[in-house]
């Protein structure tokens, strides 16, 4: 069972469209990360959000933590074939450990 | 600086061999994490070290599985006897404090 479920699993979309990947969980964290991991390679953290309601933006990415700080979501505009990748969220569950969700396959097709 | 490093990049073993894989944290790091990644379960957090001390191995499937850290600069994870179902990626990261956690690019282990 997954402390964090991401949705959609899979996603695949024509350059310049927009999109929006979910994490959701049951339990509280006092932050929440993203990362982005393509293949061959670890995952690379893109933002760490902390309050509750943060918004954040990197460029074309904005990331937000809900109020309650139970979920996030990652929105992308005008999506690159440079966005293609494996989306990670990932929960500070206690002081040191982060729980990693199930994670959203993105191909952004040219 | 190199980033965390990760020996060997592949690994092909039969069932019951010893598999040792090795991680180099980037220089200052006093965090270390051995993770493990599989299409079923996704990226699971195994083992973390502080100032070379096992803090937390709750994630550590079986006694099969160990890990050490003998100095600041090298870790190791060893599963003895390995079983096809040990197949998987497996990364180390480190980080310094509260600081971003960096990922080697990982082991890619097959246990046939």
């Amino acid at each position: 069972t997954q402390l964090l479920e991401q949705s959609p699993q899979f996603l695949s979309i024509q350059e310049g469209e927009n999109l929006t990947v979910y994490c959701n969980s049951s339990s509280v964290f006092s932050s929440l990360q993203w990362y982005r991991q393509e293949p061959g390679e670890g995952p690379v953290l893109l933002v760490t959000v902390v309050t509750g309601g943060e918004v954040k933006k990197l460029k074309r990415l904005t990331f937000q933590f809900g109020d309650a700080r139970k979920d996030s979501s990652l929105h992308i505009t005008a999506a690159q074939p440079g966005d293609t990748g494996l989306y990670l969220c990932a929960g500070l569950y206690n002081f040191n450990k982060f729980y990693f969700g199930s994670g959203t396959k993105l191909n952004v097709k040219p | 600086d190199a980033g965390v490093i990760q020996s060997p990049r592949h690994e092909v073993t039969e069932m019951g061999q010893e598999v040792t894989l090795r991680c180099k944290p980037i220089s200052g790091h006093d965090y270390l994490f051995w993770y493990r990644q599989t299409m079923m379960r996704g990226l699971e957090l195994l083992i973390y070290f502080n100032n070379n001390v096992p803090i937390d191995d709750s994630g550590m499937p079986e006694d099969r599985f160990s890990a050490k850290m003998p100095n600041a600069s090298f870790s190791t994870l060893k599963i003895q006897p390995s079983e096809p179902r040990d197949s998987a990626v497996y990364f180390c990261a480190s980080r310094q404090g509260t600081q971003t956690q960096y990922f080697g690019p990982g082991t890619r282990l097959l246990v046939l």
